[in-house]
């Protein structure tokens, strides 16, 4: 079965803080890997796509990262801001039929 | 412009209304797509067009009816709805189908619909 899991479920780190979520999936034929910024009661926003052959992909203070043989991926967000606090969603698409496979997403709360 | 705008922000409607859900985008794309999203859930696909046409209904229950009116509209229809229908209605937009490339899926701000 498809599926995406995502660690931690929320998060809560002091502004100027670094951190990483992870994410995992099981999802065949993979197509490529997406991870979402959304702020509450907001539709999601792309940071970044990486197909299997990527690496690591930057956005600014956001750097993914795609191991496609161990099927994980992180998002490691440098030096928080408080505009960081959101739902990051890590999105795999399946290659068949083009599906997004969503994870549940962790929250991320950044405290002053 | 690299935006995808829905109307209308907020809908509240009864169980026998009839209401449209409106979704537009301007960035030529060729595929659309509506999602259900509950609170601390991720975003269910409901439907996608492709080249305005209908490629995949993920089991949408027949009081959710699409249209795609031309390349740059997507309506939802509503009627009919229960309480547990209750959610924030998402539209996003793509070059072409997810799958076929890696172009990037554009979000719209969403509906929030509560069915009292």
């Amino acid at each position: 079965k498809n599926q995406v899991e995502q660690s931690p479920q929320s998060l809560i780190i002091l502004e100027g803080k670094n951190c990483t979520l992870q994410c995992n999936y099981t999802v065949s034929p993979f197509s490529n890997l997406r991870w979402y910024k959304q702020d509450t009661g907001r539709g999601p926003v792309s940071l970044t796509i990486m197909t299997f052959s990527e690496n690591t992909k930057s956005n600014g203070r956001y750097t993914a990262t795609l191991d496609a043989d161990t099927k994980q991926s992180s998002l490691h967000i440098t030096a928080s801001q408080l505009s960081d606090s959101a739902s990051y969603i890590c999105v795999a698409t399946e290659g068949s039929q083009g599906n997004l496979i969503f994870g549940k997403g962790t929250k991320l709360s950044v405290k002053p | 412009d690299t935006e995808v705008t829905q109307t209308p922000k907020h809908l509240v409607m009864g169980m026998t209304n009839k209401k449209s859900l409106k979704c537009e985008q301007h960035m030529g794309h060729r595929a659309m797509y509506w999602y259900k999203q509950k609170a601390k859930k991720p975003p269910e696909l409901m439907f996608v067009y492709s080249y305005e046409k209908l490629s995949i209904n993920e089991s949408v229950p027949s009081r959710f009816s699409p249209e795609c009116p031309n390349s740059s509209l997507l309506n939802l229809h509503l009627h009919a709805l229960q309480p547990e229908d209750s959610a924030l209605y998402l539209c996003a937009s793509s070059q072409d189908k997810a799958g076929v490339s890696v172009d990037e899926q554009f979000f719209g701000p969403g509906t929030r619909l509560t069915v009292l």
